[in-house]
């Protein structure tokens, strides 16, 4: 099974200041023959499923602000919010698509400092 | 509209039995497969398995967690999911989701992220 480790487990961010997600997987989820990376983001508040904001590793879904953006390759992985906003309060799971098992980071909480 | 909808979600002893029901609609369910996923109180993500369409002989793959305790089946004629869960255990409160998975249809695989998740039925397993 591919290990997803994400850090920091939680994060306190001031309005407007820059948010910084990192993820680890323990192989590689590049897929050769196409170049793509097997690896998603998702935002869960409260109460709600989780809505993908992030899939291919860089590839904002519609409708998700622009102020999310996603990097990296291989097995390193970062979602990066560049001016958080109130309503971004959540936490925040990576997830590989690469194999079975799928597999989930254990959630990165975001909070406002 | 796309969209998934949970039901057969409650309370049951331990040793107990349920069975889950998702209802998908707004697009081509035979094309997808679909996963169940889980979270317990407090938790994280949780996949718990999923099952292929027809394209790929409807086959089954569980996490090892529930694997010969639950069982994943699906009818495209009824566009729905089913999750029986049998021997359950107190590890197995949480709530549970309906996932749309990866597309198989007319000859092409295209592996997927989760895009349409349904609401989640809660599953309660305590004496």
């Amino acid at each position: 099974d591919i290990v997803m480790t994400q850090f920091p487990n939680s994060l306190a961010v001031s309005l407007g200041e820059r948010a910084t997600i990192n993820c680890k997987s323990s192989r590689s989820v590049l897929y050769n023959s196409n170049n793509k990376n097997y690896l998603a983001w998702y935002q869960q508040k409260p109460g709600q499923p989780p809505k993908l904001l992030i899939s291919w590793a860089s590839t904002r879904e519609s409708g998700v602000p622009d102020r999310f953006s996603g990097s990296g390759s291989g097995t390193d992985f970062t979602l990066t919010i560049s001016s958080l906003q109130a309503e971004d309060v959540a936490v925040y799971y990576c997830q590989q698509y690469y194999s079975t098992p799928r597999t989930f980071g254990q959630g990165t909480k975001l909070e406002i400092k | 509209e796309v969209e998934l909808v949970e039901s057969g979600g409650g309370l049951v002893q331990p040793g107990g039995s349920l069975r889950l029901s998702c209802a998908a609609s707004g697009f081509t369910f035979s094309d997808h497969y679909m996963d169940w996923v889980r979270q317990a109180p407090g938790k994280g993500l949780e996949w718990v398995g999923r099952m292929t369409n027809k394209d790929d002989s409807y086959s089954t793959e569980y996490a090892a967690s529930v694997r010969g305790r639950f069982t994943i089946s699906r009818d495209d004629s009824k566009n729905s999911l089913y999750l029986q869960m049998n021997s359950l255990k107190t590890e197995d409160t949480a709530v549970y989701y309906c996932v749309r998975a990866d597309y198989y249809g007319s000859g092409n695989y295209l592996p997927d992220a989760f895009h349409i998740w349904g609401q989640g039925t809660m599953v309660t397993v305590s004496s």
